[in-house]
């Protein structure tokens, strides 16, 4: 039963270009959220999506996007990329109503030069 | 507005020695549930407890319990009999239950070193 994956693992990005990761939940969960970690730092809540929907939203800026597939994984989609994006990118998955079970990938580390 | 504060930014245990890390945390939802997730230097955020805050028994996983007490809003982390491989950055978080989606709210993190 493969867990939470995420891709790629690594990404270098140079300030004003586009990003996008991706995100494949835990077999049998619908519901997908991603944070973003600065070094040092806890994650902060982006946004999550259920039913093809974003459903809740944190504190960032419309340059950060997202989308959910029919097979529920995700894509996280970051513009004009700044410095101060770069960060460790959590995808996590659980179902829709929550029951308590929710699972973490790996990460992509983004880097923004 | 929902935070978790954890106050110590840095602990350390010898070996098979006894460690608790804080964690405080403020919402005004009554259904909620509370983690500690561990961050070993490999990155991937691991699942230690979870306690569900409608429950009053404190969760025990093996070595690894809580000390929930929902009327100060506290849930801390005690991790008995500690090894090597404990070593990691601890996270507190919670999770409020409502139609709207359920975020994680995440404390600043503990980073906790065993030493031998």
């Amino acid at each position: 039963d493969a867990g939470v994956t995420q891709s790629p693992t690594h990404l270098i990005k140079t300030r004003g270009q586009q990003v996008t990761l991706r995100c494949s939940p835990k077999s049998g969960h619908d519901t997908v959220s991603w944070y973003q970690q600065a070094l040092g730092q806890g994650p902060q809540f982006i946004f999550q999506y259920y039913e093809e929907e974003e459903r809740q939203r944190g504190n960032f800026p419309d340059r950060f996007s997202g989308h959910q597939f029919p097979n529920y994984s995700s894509e996280l989609n970051v513009n004009a990329l700044l410095l101060g994006d770069s960060a460790l990118y959590l995808c996590a998955s659980s179902l829709w109503p929550f029951t308590g079970e929710l699972f973490f990938g790996e990460g992509s580390r983004l880097t923004v030069l | 507005a929902q935070t978790v504060t954890q106050s110590q930014p840095e602990m350390s245990v010898q070996e098979a020695e006894t460690v608790t890390l804080s964690c405080t945390y403020d919402t005004s939802e009554s259904n909620y549930y509370l983690f500690w997730y561990k961050q070993p230097p490999s990155r991937q955020m691991i699942l230690v407890i979870r306690q569900e805050a409608y429950k009053q028994q404190n969760a025990t996983e093996n070595r690894f319990s809580v000390n929930f007490q929902k009327a100060a809003k506290s849930f801390s982390l005690k991790i008995s009999d500690s090894q090597l491989g404990d070593t990691a950055m601890y996270f507190c978080a919670f999770i409020t239950l409502n139609n709207a989606g359920n975020m994680l709210t995440f404390g600043g993190g503990t980073r906790l070193m065993v030493k031998p």
